[in-house]
């Protein structure tokens, strides 16, 4: 069964910095994209980025460019999203998600990782 | 970026009702575009990619049509465990869109 398993719920002071995973299962992680999708609380889907493990190519929504970084480990399945200084405004769930072989759909979903940045 | 306008935003219907979702695009994506349903609290679910090819696993009343710019989701039967929001994506250029969602309550 292929899965992505996301680390978990998060708590964090505005200016902290945060790295969360997604970690995959079940297939050859290597050779599929893994996409980022924020979704703000009672809000839509925003794609951030993808990341291809193979090569550590990475793509970004000019959203945000600059505001977090995408990296995966292939030794470990894993991919990463991280922020260097938390605002309150990353207050969302993230998931991540594999790509589809020939267009750029997304299945199946990680859990979500809920990130909460309060003072 | 392409824009992707989903109408309406919500609806309500009885099981056994047909429901149809739109999604228009603001400009021609040919068949890049896919549909999800997302129940609260859960992660979205693929229903629908390439405008009208039904994911495995996901029941034959769902369906999709569309290329260019307009596209739609038809659920031929509503069930009670289809509630939730939906979601559809272009897949044609970066940066990925989706649409701003239309929730799905059953009378």
């Amino acid at each position: 069964e292929v899965q992505l398993v996301q680390s978990g719920a998060e708590v964090k002071k505005p200016g902290e910095s945060l790295k969360i995973s997604c970690k995959g299962s079940g297939y050859s992680f290597t050779n599929y994209w893994i996409g980022w999708v924020r979704q703000m609380p009672g809000k839509g889907l925003e794609w951030m980025g993808t990341i291809y493990p193979g090569d550590s190519d990475t793509r970004y929504s000019p959203s945000f460019q600059g505001q977090v970084t995408i990296s995966a480990d292939k030794s470990i399945n894993t991919a990463y999203l991280q922020w260097s200084s938390l605002k309150a405004s990353d207050t969302a769930m993230y998931y991540c998600a594999r790509r589809g072989e020939t267009q750029e759909w997304f299945d199946p979903w990680g859990q979500g990782t809920l990130v909460t940045v309060s003072s | 970026d392409i824009q992707l306008t989903q109408s309406p935003s919500f609806l309500s219907a009885s099981v056994g009702d047909r429901v149809t979702i739109t999604c228009r695009a603001s400009q021609g994506i040919s068949n890049y575009l896919a549909w999800y349903q997302q129940k609260p609290g859960k992660a979205p679910k693929l229903l629908i990619y390439a405008a009208s090819i039904l994911q495995s696993g996901v029941p034959s009343r769902f369906s999709g049509s569309g290329s260019g710019t307009e596209f739609t989701l038809t659920i031929s039967s509503l069930q009670p465990e289809d509630f939730g929001t939906y979601y559809c994506q272009q897949l044609s250029s970066h940066p990925l869109t989706f649409g701003g969602g239309t929730k799905v309550e059953i009378k």
